[in-house]
This record gives C-alpha cells, sequence and structure tokens, in this order.
C-alpha cells in the first residue's frame, strides 16, 4: 500500500539552530516526492520537488531511495519559517492524486 | 492571473442538511482536487478530477458525499445529512495536467456543523 509517514507532529527549535524534518514513504515504483507549506493564515503552497533540486527558502531535500526517505532540511532555522509542512509523494500509477503525510509543525522560537 | 477561489469561506449548518461547496480552478488547469483538513488529521484526499477522465473518487468516506465538475472547470462538492464528524476546512487545488504538476491551492471553507 502507499504510504507517507511523518513522525513528528510538531518540532520546535531556536532561531539558528539546524532543522530536519523526517518524511518516510512506502511506494511502488520511483514516485516523485514533494514538500509542501502553510504559513500561518496563507494557502498551501509548494516549497519544493525533488526532481528541481532547488533550495527554496534555504531548504533542501534529499530523495534517498535505500531509506525511502525526503527528510527536508535547513541548516540555520529563522523565525519566518515556522509554519506547517507536509511531505507528499505522488505516482504515475493508482491514485493520481498527491498522498500528504499527516504534516509537522515546526515552531521557530526567537 | 486570478488563483484557485472557493466559496464560502465559512458555513455553518445544522446536522442532517445539506451543504453545497464551490471551487473554480485556476483557468487552464485540466486537474482539480478536493481535501479535507481536519485538526490534527491533516490532509485528507477525496475526489480527484482530470480532464474528462472518470474522477478517482476513492478517497470519499462515504455515499453521502458527492462531488462533480462542470464544464472542465467549476466544481461543486456536495455532503448530504451532514453530521458533526463533517466539520473540517474543505480545499480545492488545481494542477495544469496531472497529479505530479504544482498544485495551487485554494483558501479552503470552513464547515461547521451543530
Amino acid at each position: 500500500a502507499q504510504r507517507v509517514t511523518q513522525p513528528e507532529k510538531l518540532l520546535s527549535v531556536f532561531k539558528g539552530a539546524p532543522v530536519e524534518l523526517k518524511c518516510n514513504y512506502s511506494y511502488s515504483g520511483s514516485p516523485e516526492l514533494f514538500w509542501y507549506v502553510q504559513y500561518s493564515r496563507q494557502r498551501l503552497q509548494l516549497l519544493l520537488r525533488h526532481i528541481s533540486r532547488e533550495s527554496i527558502k534555504g531548504f533542501t531535500a534529499d530523495l534517498n531511495k535505500g531509506e525511502t526517505s525526503f527528510h527536508l532540511k535547513k541548516p540555520f532555522a529563522q523565525e519566518e519559517d515556522s509554519a506547517m509542512y507536509y511531505c507528499a509523494p505522488w505516482a504515475d500509477t493508482g491514485r493520481r492524486a498527491l498522498t500528504f503525510g499527516s504534516g509537522t509543525r515546526l515552531q521557530v522560537q526567537p | 492571473g486570478a488563483g484557485v477561489s472557493q466559496s464560502p469561506s465559512n458555513k455553518v449548518t445544522e446536522k442532517g442538511k445539506d451543504v453545497e461547496l464551490r471551487c473554480d480552478p485556476i483557468s487552464g488547469h485540466t486537474a482539480l482536487y478536493w481535501y479535507r483538513q481536519s485538526l490534527g488529521q491533516g490532509l485528507e484526499f477525496l475526489i480527484y478530477f482530470q480532464g474528462n477522465s472518470a474522477p478517482d473518487k476513492s478517497g470519499l468516506p462515504s455515499d453521502r458525499f458527492s462531488a462533480e465538475r462542470t464544464g472542465g472547470s467549476v466544481s461543486t462538492l456536495t455532503i448530504q445529512r451532514t453530521q458533526q464528524e463533517d466539520s473540517a476546512v474543505y480545499l480545492c487545488a488545481s494542477s495544469l495536467l496531472r497529479g505530479g504538476d504544482e498544485q495551487f491551492f485554494g483558501p479552503g471553507t470552513r464547515l461547521t456543523v451543530l
């Protein structure tokens, strides 16, 4: 069965500390992986996708096929990074919509 | 251009009543999605429309839920005989062609069933 797991519901760090939001998936084939973010009182929006290999707002995510993980990382957290983060794999088989993880709330304290 | 819009932004209804939620996707986007966001539950997929293909209804929680997309554009999500557990934020999103494209989300409709 296709499954995505974000083990942490809440991650609280201090400003300037490194951040790692965990995401593990169980998918057949080679899914594409996405991270979506929802800032307070804003719409859910795409943060980054693994195929672009970009760094957005200082965040990066490496797809580890061996561990089936796609953890989101940032070396120095900022207060404006406080938001809800969702990992979402997608595969062009079976259900073709995204399957979102349960989300991790990141709180960056001053 | 305009993003995805949803109406109403808030809806309060009594248990047992029917409700209709509307979504206007970005013009030209062929894929449209409905999700439900409940407190502590994350994002739950409901239904997916792609062009003229039969919709993927596999996420609808019960037969009280239905959705249609007219003319390949506007979509309506209907919940019949609402229950208190239906209370949630209902999100609509659209993407250019397929699920793997960037999804653009609407602001959501907050449904409260009393």
